[in-house]
């Protein structure tokens, strides 16, 4: 079965540290994607691949860096946590017409 | 630039009622549709999905939706809904070629009463 695991599932940060959250996929997809979602806002694009190496930016890439080393991982990277980046984080896999899978989610707080 | 609109940001109907939650786009070119749902606290479920032929197609749980390229529009049924189906909506939509970045409407709450 299709699957996208993320971790760590909670994350608690300081202001001004680095955080890397993770992401593997086992459904050999090309495409890969991180959001946030925000009460009010729904899901946001913040970074997404088309394959191993590859990393492009999606709406709201400004303060997060991706990294995307193989086909099965990609990473979302803050180097420089701030409050504004409390939220609940996704990451997914697709291909051209397939549907797209979720993992369960990161939910991270940056005190 | 790809857009997706989900007018109403909640919706209450009674169990056994029917049920539409609309999706509107703007994109010029071919385009990958879909719907998923959300249960609190947990992450994002396809429901399904429209890319060519017959503009109803049908997912799980009895839930349909409806292609119209006239009016722009996804929109999500259900002829009978039950309380389990209490959860968020997303409509999204993907360009076919291109680039891949997959956009989200801002959800609609479905809230079933008994």
């Amino acid at each position: 079965e299709a699957a996208v695991t993320q971790s760590p599932r909670n994350k608690v940060a300081v202001t001004g540290g680095k955080v890397t959250l993770s992401c593997n996929q086992t459904n050999n997809h090309n495409n890969m994607y991180w959001y946030r979602q925000d009460t009010g806002h729904g899901l946001r694009l913040i970074h997404y691949s088309y394959g191993a190496g590859s990393t492009e930016k999606g709406d709201i890439p400004d303060g997060y860096k991706a990294s995307r080393p193989s086909q099965e991982n990609f990473s979302l990277i803050l180097e420089l946590a701030t409050p504004s980046q409390t939220s609940v984080y996704f990451c997914a896999s697709g291909d051209k017409n397939t549907e797209v899978f979720f993992g369960k989610g990161t939910r991270l707080t940056v005190v | 630039t790809q857009t997706v609109s989900q007018s109403d940001a909640h919706v209450t109907v009674f169990e056994g009622d029917s049920v539409e939650l609309r999706c509107n786009y703007s994109y010029g070119g071919s385009i990958y549709l879909s719907w998923y749902i959300q249960h609190h606290g947990h992450g994002l479920q396809f429901l399904l999905k429209y890319y060519s032929g017959n503009p109803v197609v049908q997912g799980v749980n009895g839930f349909e939706a409806e292609f119209s390229k006239s009016d722009s529009s996804f929109h999500l049924r259900k002829a009978s809904v039950h309380w389990s189906d209490s959860a968020v909506y997303f409509c999204a939509v993907r360009s076919s070629s291109g680039s891949w970045q997959l956009i989200f409407g801002s959800g609609t709450q479905l809230t079933v009463m008994p």
